[in-house]
């Protein structure tokens, strides 16, 4: 069974632009959920999908938003970047249950000049 | 407040060694997490526990629900265990994971 895979591994912008930002989930695996990882905060959750439907938003501010697709495919999206966005973005699969254990993506680096 | 705390922030063994890594949590909990996370960035689950012990090769997870604490360990510690070991329970209002800021261990060899 393939794992959990991202797109792209690593992306360079500069201040302002936006980014998108996708993840494919194990097949089977109807619920995404999306962390940003930085030295400073470790590993925060952004908000999590689960058949199209966002179950759940973490703290962060509106220009973080995400989507879900009917094949379970997850997109992240981040507008108007600031220099504080660069971080390790991951992205985890599981069935859906609260209780299961996540199968994590590799994550996209993301840089912002 | 919700938090999740973990100890030694940073661990440096020699090879063979015996390791614990450990975790204490503010609130009750039904599950913990015991994660792995190599250099490259990729995250391993290794333990979801909720009660008692459980084993994997050479690592070990124990958790004291009552004294809401958790123990990671290392049995004849090898340098591929060098890696940073995090610990998280779902502890949002809908049971998104909370994380703690990981150890850091190194194995020489």
């Amino acid at each position: 069974k393939a794992g959990v895979t991202q797109t792209p591994r690593y992306l360079i912008k500069t201040r302002g632009q936006q980014v998108t930002l996708s993840c494919s989930p194990i097949s089977g695996h109807r619920s995404v959920s999306w962390y940003q990882q930085t030295p400073g905060q470790g590993l925060q959750f952004l908000f999590e999908y689960f058949s199209e439907t966002q179950r759940n938003k973490g703290n962060f501010p509106g220009r973080f938003s995400g989507r879900q697709f009917s094949n379970s495919r997850s997109e992240m999206n981040v507008s108007t970047l600031e220099l504080g966005d660069s971080a390790l973005y991951l992205c985890a699969s599981s069935r859906g249950d609260y209780q299961e254990t996540q199968y994590f993506g590799p994550g996209t680096r993301l840089l912002v000049l | 407040k919700n938090e999740v705390e973990q100890s030694p922030q940073n661990l440096t063994a020699q090879e063979g060694e015996f390791i614990t890594i450990n975790c204490s949590y503010s609130v009750g909990i039904s599950a913990l997490h015991w994660l792995q996370q190599h250099p490259g960035g990729g995250i391993v689950s290794l333990f979801m526990l909720s009660s008692g012990k459980k084993k994997h090769g050479r690592l070990i997870a124990t958790i004291n629900i009552q004294e809401k604490h958790s123990s990671l360990h290392i049995t004849a510690s090898h340098p591929r265990d060098s890696a940073v070991y995090i610990c998280a329970h779902p502890g949002g209002s809908q049971g998104n994971l909370i994380f703690g800021k990981g150890t850091k261990l190194s194995v020489k060899p």
